[in-house]
């Protein structure tokens, strides 16, 4: 079993949709969950930043963690045609931003957003 | 966000031939920066850890003597694919740590003829 599952799509929706991307992982460690958006051919930036669990929201933008059921959750309401990138999950052990722990990635769900 | 660039963003070479990737934390320092290597449709795997002032750590099966990593700086890390040849072509991103998390650059495209 892999570390960290993702569906790798793709995922087309109409615009103005809510978007469901998920991941879930097998490591009890992980701690700090991020979602990261990736377009074609540039470098993954980040999204949305979680430590354990709860919910999280930034503007269209909602992340939820389910420590329990290793199971996190990125929605994104009033989907926009800009939206259309990969998303990858990625979470770590400790704080990614100390540089002692590594990012474990999911494989990435690619989404169209067609207008 | 902090700002990771790297250079060049594409690079086309001969086999057997060497290319170096700078990675560069423009507004702030960085004493461990990440290696990622990207083949199509599939994840980010890293490759190794740059550590300033000491010798970089690399994952299982990534061979240190093809891929040479050099922390110059407390703001640039180097990866030199030596004597490349056509399965080395991938694109390759770096990541700083920084804040609470890791900032990525915009990753290089190599292709090896």
């Amino acid at each position: 079993q892999k570390e960290v599952e993702q569906d790798p799509g793709p995922l087309s929706v109409p615009e103005g949709a809510i978007v469901s991307l998920n991941c879930t992982y097998s490591n009890s460690a992980f701690q700090y969950f991020m979602w990261y958006r990736q377009y074609s051919r540039k470098g993954p930036e980040l999204l949305m930043y979680t430590y354990s669990s709860g919910n999280k929201e930034d503007g269209r933008f909602t992340a939820q963690v389910d420590k329990s059921s290793k199971y996190i959750s990125l929605f994104i309401r009033d989907s926009q045609p800009s939206d259309s990138a990969t998303y990858l999950c990625a979470m770590s052990a400790g704080p990614p931003g100390a540089g002692s722990y590594q990012l474990t990635f999911g494989k990435g769900t690619k989404l169209s957003v067609i207008p | 966000g902090a700002v990771v660039s790297q250079h060049p963003s594409r690079v086309i070479c001969k086999s057997g031939t060497s290319v170096k990737i700078e990675c560069r934390s423009l507004d702030f320092q960085a004493t461990t920066m990440f290696w990622y290597r990207q083949f199509p449709k599939k994840s980010l795997m890293l490759m190794a850890t740059s550590n300033e002032g000491s010798k970089a750590t690399y994952e299982q099966g990534v061979e240190k003597d093809k891929f040479l990593i050099n922390h110059a700086s407390l703001t640039l890390s180097t990866l030199t694919v030596t004597s490349a040849h056509p399965e080395d072509s991938s694109f390759y991103i770096c990541s700083a740590p920084g804040g609470d998390t890791q900032y990525f650059g915009p990753g290089t495209r190599l292709t090896v003829l």
